[in-house]
């Protein structure tokens, strides 16, 4: 399995405070990817990166930004965490974007937002 | 727009064969994947098609109709740790993963 980590596992917090997720990978992967996941929808894609520095919006990007500073490390940031925030955050890293090149995916990260 | 349709909940008995369905609709396709989930855990790769056909791994298979926009996995010789949700995903022209919500499947003794 790809060495994926993820921090922290789990967080509370209020509405209106920012909030940074960590993820930190191991396999040199290219590719980093951050998902939402929630009941009844399927993984939403966040925001992904294809290089240090280079990152891209995904189909749910509002409200959160990101930065890639180093191959290993992707940070997503909520600005200003609101209670439609809350959910399951997935990061995911790939070798190679599309192709049979698959995702492999982090512990994931529980976010609450009173 | 782009879709991905499967079954929300599925129940079968232990040590017998389940078919978990998905159709989907894309902006161009570059193939189809399977992912594994059990309940608080990550997402695990299961299976990838590109092109028509059925490939097998072990007591999984995943089947593509590229024709028809749907593909289904088939779990042989059920387990209960085969009790988990089973993500749908289609890589769009973009080489974007478009994901089904899963199928949560329940085997029962």
């Amino acid at each position: 399995d790809a060495g994926i980590t993820q921090s922290p596992r789990h967080k509370v917090t209020e509405t209106g405070t920012p909030v940074t997720l960590r993820c930190h990978q191991t396999e040199n992967h290219r590719y980093m990817y951050w998902y939402r996941q929630d009941p009844g929808h399927g993984l939403r894609l966040i925001h992904y990166s294809y290089g240090v520095k280079d990152t891209d919006k995904g189909e749910v990007s509002d409200g959160y930004s990101v930065s890639r500073s180093k191959t290993e490390d992707f940070l997503l940031t909520l600005e200003s965490a609101t209670s439609s925030q809350t959910s399951v955050y997935f990061c995911a890293s790939s070798y190679v974007s599309g192709g049979p090149e698959t995702q492999y995916f982090g512990p994931g990260t529980r976010l609450l937002v009173l | 727009g782009q879709n991905i349709d499967q079954p929300t909940e599925m129940t079968a008995t232990e040590g017998a064969i389940v078919q978990i369905n998905c159709t989907y609709q894309t902006s161009g396709f570059n193939g189809l994947f399977w992912y594994q989930q059990h309940a608080g855990e990550a997402p695990t790769f299961l299976s990838y098609n590109v092109l028509d056909g059925l490939e097998e791994k072990g007591r999984f298979s995943s089947f593509l109709s590229r024709s028809k926009g749907y593909s289904y996995l088939l779990l042989k010789e059920l387990q209960m740790k085969d009790s988990a949700s089973y993500l749908c995903a289609a890589l769009d022209s973009n080489y974007q993963l478009i994901w089904g919500a899963g199928t949560k499947l329940i085997i029962k003794p």
